[in-house]
């Protein structure tokens, strides 16, 4: 059964970039069936889709985020990255990761991670 | 792009249903089979209910069901229990290769 871990700081400066890896275990991230992928979700508010990536590299970016973001896969260590510049304090939000399951012409998000709270502070 | 449009809340009685929307655009909710709905409990990651518009994962409860029409897409739920006051969210692929989530739905059961 497949499963996500969100890591990183909880604590980034403003302007500064903010970075999370997901690991993903119980199964192979060079899976056909799956992109890997970030939503993110501010105190009180709702889900904001960041962007996913291809085990391949292939990645689809929010073109609101698109500017500041990267998503990025590491196929030997079973993880994905994520890298948002320029930060702000309307970037404090609880990230996400989540694979985007695609199966026989379907898909939907899942499974996700617990979720990890990053806060813009100085 | 904008977000998909939910009504913000909702509400009813143990026992009965209630429905949420979800209104996007042609170059999504409408253009594509491609719907999904998550509910979330406070402090917890959505767990998904509801995919491809009408399909209900292993585990979900046959209470849970989902429809569209048009650019709106709709989640039901049957036999309205406590566990379900929870924050429902929608979401679509669209024609960008991007998805969007709807702005949520609070449904207090009560």
């Amino acid at each position: 059964q497949l499963q996500l871990q969100e890591s990183g700081p909880g604590l980034v400066k403003p302007s500064e970039t903010l970075s999370l890896t997901c690991t993903v275990s119980g199964g192979s991230i060079s899976s056909s069936s799956h992109y890997w992928g970030w939503i993110r979700q501010p105190p009180g508010k709702g889900l904001e889709w960041m962007g996913s990536i291809y085990y391949s590299g292939s990645t689809y970016y929010n073109p609101s985020l698109k500017s500041r973001v990267t998503i990025s896969v590491d196929t030997s260590k079973n993880q994905f990255s994520l890298k948002l510049s320029s930060v702000t304090a309307a970037d404090t939000a609880v990230y996400y990761c989540a694979g985007l399951t695609m199966v026989r012409g379907s898909n939907w998000f899942g499974p996700w991670g617990q979720g990890t709270l990053v806060i813009v502070s100085s | 792009q904008s977000a998909l449009t939910q009504p913000a809340s909702v509400s009813g009685s143990p026992g009965q249903s209630i429905t949420i929307s979800c209104t996007g655009a042609s170059s999504d909710v409408g253009g594509y089979n491609y719907v999904s709905w998550y509910q979330q409990h406070p402090g917890k990651a959505p767990k998904l209910m509801i995919y491809d518009v009408t399909n209900r994962p292993s585990g979900v409860s046959n209470r849970f069901s989902g429809s569209k029409s048009g650019n709106t897409a709709s989640l039901t739920i049957s036999g309205l229990q406590a566990e379900d006051e929870a924050d429902y969210y929608c979401s679509s692929y669209t024609s960008s290769s991007t998805w969007l989530f709807g702005g949520g739905t609070k449904l207090t059961v009560l």
